[in-house]
């Protein structure tokens, strides 16, 4: 057990449907990622929030957001879904996330989405 | 981002030691060097990380070369839990955000 929560663990819906993750961090831990894993493109990451800042960004669609509360936890708004983005999304948590100590990533469990 | 280069897979026989490579030429000064481990059906799981010296942990061995363009992830006895996608990964400066390639997939054989 890593320590991180994700709820849910399986979400199924349907195109043009909106749909949030939630994911807890291991206590004391500053920085939230989000990760998305799908069969033809792998584990992409998709965005860090560094105690509630985002802190960097990467092949997020623009149809996706996120944000990390005062409690740090964060949550993964996904809207107008499509097909393609049924994936396992992952969140992770780290200590600190700023560079500077090359910072260990715990995993979550992963929120298993399918679009219909 | 600075990339890796990893093999697709590699095989080993149960209690031998592994030995998996990484490449990465155009490592900056204040990279790090990560690997990562990813079993079937869970999430990505630490394995070690190291800037310039070898690095040790109950899981694993990290040998750095000493210009730091390649790097060795050593299991020291396979067992068949080991089986899994490893994965090589640079964090750079102002983050740690990980950026996963296609990893190194490990057969491990009773």
């Amino acid at each position: 057990d890593s320590g991180v929560t994700q709820t849910p663990k399986h979400l199924i819906t349907a195109t043009g449907q909106r749909v949030t993750l939630r994911c807890s961090p291991r206590s004391g831990d500053l920085s939230v990622y989000w990760y998305q894993q799908s069969l033809d493109q792998g584990l992409q990451f998709l965005i860090q929030y560094y105690n509630g800042e985002e802190r960097a960004k990467g092949n997020i669609l623009e149809r996706f957001s996120a944000q990390q509360f005062p409690d740090l936890h964060s949550e993964l708004n996904l809207s107008s879904l499509e097909l393609g983005d049924s994936a396992l999304y992952f969140c992770a948590s780290s200590r600190s996330g700023t560079g500077q100590v090359g910072d260990t990533q715990y995993f979550g469990p992963g929120t298993r989405l399918t679009v219909l | 981002d600075a990339k890796t280069t990893q093999p697709n897979s590699m095989e080993s026989n149960e209690e031998e030691p592994v030995h998996l490579p990484c490449n990465h030429s155009t490592i900056s000064g204040t990279d790090y060097i990560h690997w990562y481990r990813q079993l079937p059906s869970q999430g990505p799981e630490y394995v070690i990380h190291g800037l310039t010296s070898n690095v040790n942990n109950r899981m694993a061995s990290l040998a750095i070369a000493e210009d730091r363009k390649s790097s060795t992830l050593i299991l020291h006895r396979a067992t068949l839990r080991d089986a899994a996608v490893y994965y090589c990964i640079l964090t750079s400066y102002n983050t740690d955000k990980l950026i996963f390639g296609t990893g190194t997939r490990l057969q491990v054989f009773p």
